[in-house]
């Protein structure tokens, strides 16, 4: 099983800063790999796959890099809808599909 | 817009069996692949398995021996059995697609809390 160790555990950072968040995986994983963004109460939602795809309806303040084992999910100017908990995804050894224990975006 | 949505018992006792089922609409339930996934309250996400709508399942080896899932494409439907649950299978349980296997989950339910308790 791949597992995926997603860093900082938390960010504070305040509204128009840059945030980067980072995810390691235990072995390669190519560019399988997604995030996902989780407000409260809310499900999941896709934000980037293949390592650096934006999703359908994603702005372009978010984008995605890395392969192999290392991967980045940097956010250039953060906006108060922004602060969530994101967590990143492997896709290419399944299974199990394994998620990262993610990453508390919140507001300093 | 496809929209998915969890239904089934919000509470289960232990040792029992946990079922819930997934209704999709706004679209076919054909031609991709249904994954559960549950998150237990304040902590991360845990894939539990995948169904595909020719009946082709892969399950997480940490729930094999107790998981089955099963889809009814004529109801647009796929559904979770866990058996013998614990206080430890309490969690916000989803379902979500994925266009093939080897994608991510594109489209996600609301979730739906089961509690394991006597």
């Amino acid at each position: 099983e791949i597992v995926l160790t997603q860093s900082p555990g938390t960010l504070s950072l305040s509204p128009g800063e840059r945030a980067t968040l980072s995810c390691r995986a235990s072995q390669s994983v190519s560019s399988y790999l997604a995030w996902y963004q989780q407000k409260p109460g809310q499900a999941p939602r896709l934000f980037i796959y293949g390592a650096s795809n934006r999703a359908t309806g994603i702005p372009d303040r978010f984008s995605g890099s890395g392969s192999g084992t290392d991967f980045t999910l940097t956010i250039s100017r953060l906006e108060p809808e922004d602060f969530a908990v994101y967590y990143c995804q492997q896709y290419v050894s399944s299974p199990p599909d394994t998620f990262g224990q993610g990453t508390k975006l919140e507001i300093k | 817009q496809v929209q998915l949505q969890e239904s089934g018992p919000g509470l289960v006792k232990p040792s029992e069996t946990l079922s819930l089922t997934c209704t999709v609409s706004g679209g076919s339930i054909r031609s991709y692949y249904w994954s559960w996934i549950r998150q237990p309250a304040g902590k991360g996400l845990e894939w539990i398995g995948r169904i595909s709508t020719s009946g082709s399942t892969n399950y997480n080896p940490s729930l094999k021996s107790r998981v089955t899932m099963s889809v009814d494409t004529s109801k647009n439907q796929f559904s979770l059995k866990l058996t013998s649950v614990t206080a430890a299978d309490t969690a916000v349980y989803y379902c979500a697609r994925a266009y093939y296997s080897w994608l991510p989950f594109d489209y996600w339910g609301q979730g739906t809390l089961v509690t394991v308790s006597s």
